[in-house]
């Protein structure tokens, strides 16, 4: 158990609509970051956020949007739902910005 | 962040040790090298780093040339459960991210 909680754990929704995944960090932990994770493009990093500012930007697209709140949780939503958004969404955090992340189970998103 | 390369997959009998290796000629003077793991649709999960000096951890240790140019993540004693996705990242300080590549699928047979 990595200490990173995730919710929900599966997601099953139509195209067009819009989701909203859950991650809570670490106890201490100011960091989140969020992967992406589909059958044929890996393990891709989307956004990090430190204490509640963006502070890093990786392959997002602009249907998707994340936020750390004061609590130091984190949201990302994804609109405009299309079927190759179906993938595995991870959450991580760390300290800092550490190479050693934390990640979460992840959130298993089906978009039909 | 420098580039990495790894075999495609490796095969260990169990209660051996693992040598998974990875190439990473282009790292700079100031990047670290992680590896991570990941079983079967589960979260990532970080196993051991390190800048120049060799490493060792409950988990794993890590071996690093002199030149730096290459790594080896060693399970001293492979268990079924050690059956995951094995991924050499390179990540210099501040605000960068993990870049993880194909990784090397290790399976650990009876």
């Amino acid at each position: 158990d990595s200490g990173v909680t995730q919710t929900p754990k599966h997601l099953i929704t139509a195209t067009g609509q819009r989701v909203t995944l859950r991650c809570s960090p670490r106890s201490g932990d100011l960091s989140v970051y969020w992967y992406q994770q589909s059958l044929d493009q890996g393990l891709q990093f989307l956004i990090q956020y430190y204490n509640g500012e963006e502070r890093a930007k990786g392959n997002i697209l602009e249907r998707f949007s994340a936020q750390q709140f004061p609590d130091l949780h984190s949201e990302l939503n994804l609109s405009s739902l299309e079927l190759g958004d179906s993938a595995l969404y991870f959450c991580a955090s760390s300290v800092v910005d550490r190479g050693e992340q934390y990640f979460g189970p992840g959130t298993r998103l089906t978009v039909t | 962040d420098a580039k990495t390369t790894q075999p495609t997959s490796m095969d260990c009998a169990e209660g051996r040790a693992a040598n998974l290796p990875c190439n990473h000629s282009t790292i700079s003077g100031n990047e670290y090298v992680y590896w991570y793991r990941q079983i079967h649709s589960q979260g990532p999960q970080y196993i051991i780093h390190g800048l120049k000096n060799n490493e060792t951890n409950e988990m794993a240790s890590l071996i690093i040339t002199e030149d730096r140019k290459s790594s080896t993540l060693i399970l001293p004693h492979a268990t079924l459960r050690d059956t995951a996705v094995y991924y050499c990242i390179v990540k210099g300080t501040g605000f960068q991210k993990l870049v993880f590549g194909t990784g090397t699928r290790l399976l650990v047979s009876p």
